[in-house]
């Protein structure tokens, strides 16, 4: 089945403490990409990947990190989190610019 | 930065009733897309539309695009209490074709009542 995984789905964490989200997908996609969900102001991608070992920033990419070593993995790693890194993240894949298949998403809460 | 404006925010109709979404974007795109999200969860790709096309059909759904306003409307016929989502435009903008970021829209949430 043609899928994005994401783990861990919910995470609750504080401040100063490194996480990192993994994303992977099964399509052999090229393209992948995080988003963060906050309500008022839409899905806001925060990386993105067009290939492997090549990345690049989005709209809001202060505070977080990616890497792309594998073409199906897309880790989204957050140094040093802070309370207004609390969102719903989404990471997404697709064939450069056609219809991107989403993840379920991850609840992150920094306390 | 987020491109799309959609219209209405909110939207509530009775089981039956056809649902009318739209959607304006600011700058010239390569292809314009709709999805929906159940409340919490992922995004699903609903339909896809080019620049070069002005309407197209998928099972109850008809998009139109106007690029000539920069706008775009997702009609759902005969509404089903499953319909009941958020929906999104997002677009691909040309200068982003090589790239396919997509620029989301704020998104339209519809309450089907059965």
């Amino acid at each position: 089945e043609a899928q994005v995984t994401q783990n861990p789905r919910y995470l609750i964490t504080v401040t100063g403490k490194k996480l990192t989200v993994t994303c992977s997908q099964n399509m052999n996609h090229e393209y992948m990409s995080w988003y963060r969900q906050d309500p008022g102001l839409g899905l806001r991608q925060i990386y993105y990947s067009m290939n492997v070992e090549v990345t690049d920033k989005g709209d809001v990419p202060e505070g977080y990190k990616v890497s792309r070593k594998e073409k199906r993995n897309f880790p989204l790693i957050l140094e040093s989190p802070s309370p207004n890194q609390t969102s719903l993240y989404f990471c997404a894949s697709s064939f450069r610019g056609y219809e991107q298949y989403f993840g379920p998403g991850t609840r992150l809460t920094v306390t | 930065s987020q491109q799309g404006e959609e219209d209405p925010q909110a939207l509530s109709i009775q089981e039956g009733e056809n649902a009318t979404m739209n959607c304006s974007y600011k700058t010239s795109i390569n292809n314009l897309q709709w999805y929906r999200q159940n409340s919490g969860r992922g995004l699903v790709h609903l339909i896809l539309i080019r620049s070069n096309e002005r309407e197209k059909h998928s099972g109850r759904l008809r998009v139109t695009l106007d690029t000539s306003k920069k706008s775009s409307s997702l009609l759902i016929t005969a509404s089903r209490a499953a319909d009941t989502a958020s929906y999104f435009c997002a677009t691909v903008s040309n200068g982003s074709s090589n790239t396919g970021k997509l620029i989301f829209g704020q998104g339209t949430t519809l309450q089907v009542k059965p």
